[in-house]
Parts: structure tokens; sequence; C-alpha cells
């Protein structure tokens, strides 16, 4: 079956502009994970969805991040008034298995802040 | 403090052979699971394999086996036979909790296969 998928695959933009990155999770995952991982360390949690509501939203920076998931399916992460320090690759991550909480990850977005 | 250390940088193993990649984890709830994944160059994070606390038994699958070792608290991944298509980025990741939601990944280890 189909994976998690996410788009753009990669993002260039301007410091101080608006961008939305889009998740698409695996079908009938109803949790959904957003990470950051910055070059050279492992990714950083920053969200976390079960269903349509934001179950975690501990690991999120600053009031310049949002997430959505309005259906309970797609998730878009919106990063406002962005900065240099945003680039990374944002991973999204969806799971069914509540007991183990196996997370399977898309081929993330590479966001470049110029 | 650090909650996953991964201490090995980088590694290198010679194809055919056997790897063992570090993993050590700090965390005082009693349920909690480990999770190893593999990042290739494309950046996709692959999941490996799942240690739950509570597994009496050391998890295995195909050429990949995690030696468990809950009293010093480390979670070491052995890959067997290791193939060039090994060569990646490794990470190990804990889930703290029975329902805990969001995984805590360590620095990762980059592992070279030489032919």
């Amino acid at each position: 079956g189909a994976g998690v998928s996410q788009t753009p695959s990669n993002k260039v933009t301007e410091k101080g502009k608006y961008v939305e990155l889009r998740c698409d999770p695996i079908s009938g995952h109803t949790a959904l994970y957003w990470y950051r991982q910055s070059l050279g360390q492992g990714p950083e949690f920053l969200i976390y969805f079960q269903g349509t509501g934001a179950a975690d939203d501990s690991g999120l920076p600053n009031d310049r991040f949002f997430a959505v998931r309005p259906e309970g399916s797609v998730s878009t992460l919106k990063i406002q008034r962005t900065e240099r320090g945003d680039s990374a690759v944002y991973l999204c991550a969806s799971s069914l298995d509540r007991q183990r909480g196996t997370q399977y990850f898309g081929p993330g977005t590479r966001l470049l802040v110029l | 403090a650090q909650k996953i250390t991964q201490t090995q940088p980088g590694m290198f193993v010679q194809e055919k052979e056997a790897v063992t990649l570090d993993c050590t984890y700090d965390t005082s709830d009693q349920s909690y699971g480990l999770f190893w994944y593999k990042q290739p160059s494309s950046g996709e994070m692959i999941f490996l394999i799942y240690q739950g606390s509570y597994d009496e038994q050391n998890a295995t699958e195909g050429r990949y086996s995690l030696n468990f070792q809950k009293a010093r608290k480390s979670a070491n991944l052995v890959i067997s036979a290791s193939q060039l298509g090994d060569s990646a980025m490794y990470f190990c990741a804990m889930r703290e909790g029975p329902w805990g939601n969001k995984l805590v990944f360590g620095a990762g280890t980059i592992l070279r296969v030489k032919s």
C-alpha cells in the first residue's frame, strides 16, 4: 500500500515569507506526527495529532509554527515569517498500532530559507 | 540529560561481516519502547526493529537483531551479514510511557560497508 507522502519535496523561500508543508498519512492511520531534522542531527518532535485534534504540540518552537488536520487525515504544517534558522528537513510520520506506536515516516520536505 | 546516546559517530564494516551499533537510553518509566530506524542518503526514515521494555526476548527482524540489556539501559542494534546497501545513517529512538506518542532520537551513527 501507499506510504506517507509529503509535498513539496523541496521548498526554497525568502526570510519573512509564509510556507505550508503538506503530509498525507498512510490510509487508516489515526495518529500523525511532525518532526524537524536539522543537518547532522536526529529528528526532533514538533506536534502529534490523534484524529483531528493536536494531542501534543509541546515541540513547536514558537508561535510562528502551527499545524492543522481538519478531517483527521491530511495535515498541513504552517510556518509564518520564516527565518533562516527554520531551514531543515520536516518529516511527517503516521502510526496505527497504538501499543507499539511504530511510526512510519514520509520522505520529508527540505525547507531552505534564504 | 541526553535521553538517547549513540556514542559512535561513524562505523566501518566489511561486507558480509556483522556489526553492532550502540545505543544507551535514560528513562524513569517502567514501560517504554525502543526503535531503530535507517536513513539512507535519500532521506527517508525506514523502520527496522522494535523492542518493548517488557519483552523478555530480544527482538529480531531478518538480519537485524536488538541486544536489549535492560539493567544497563542499552539497546544495541546488530546487523548480520552486512551488505553494501546497509550503508546509511542509523538512529536509535525511544517512546516513553505505555501510551507515549513522541519519539526521542539519538544523534545517529553513520555506517559504511566496505566491499
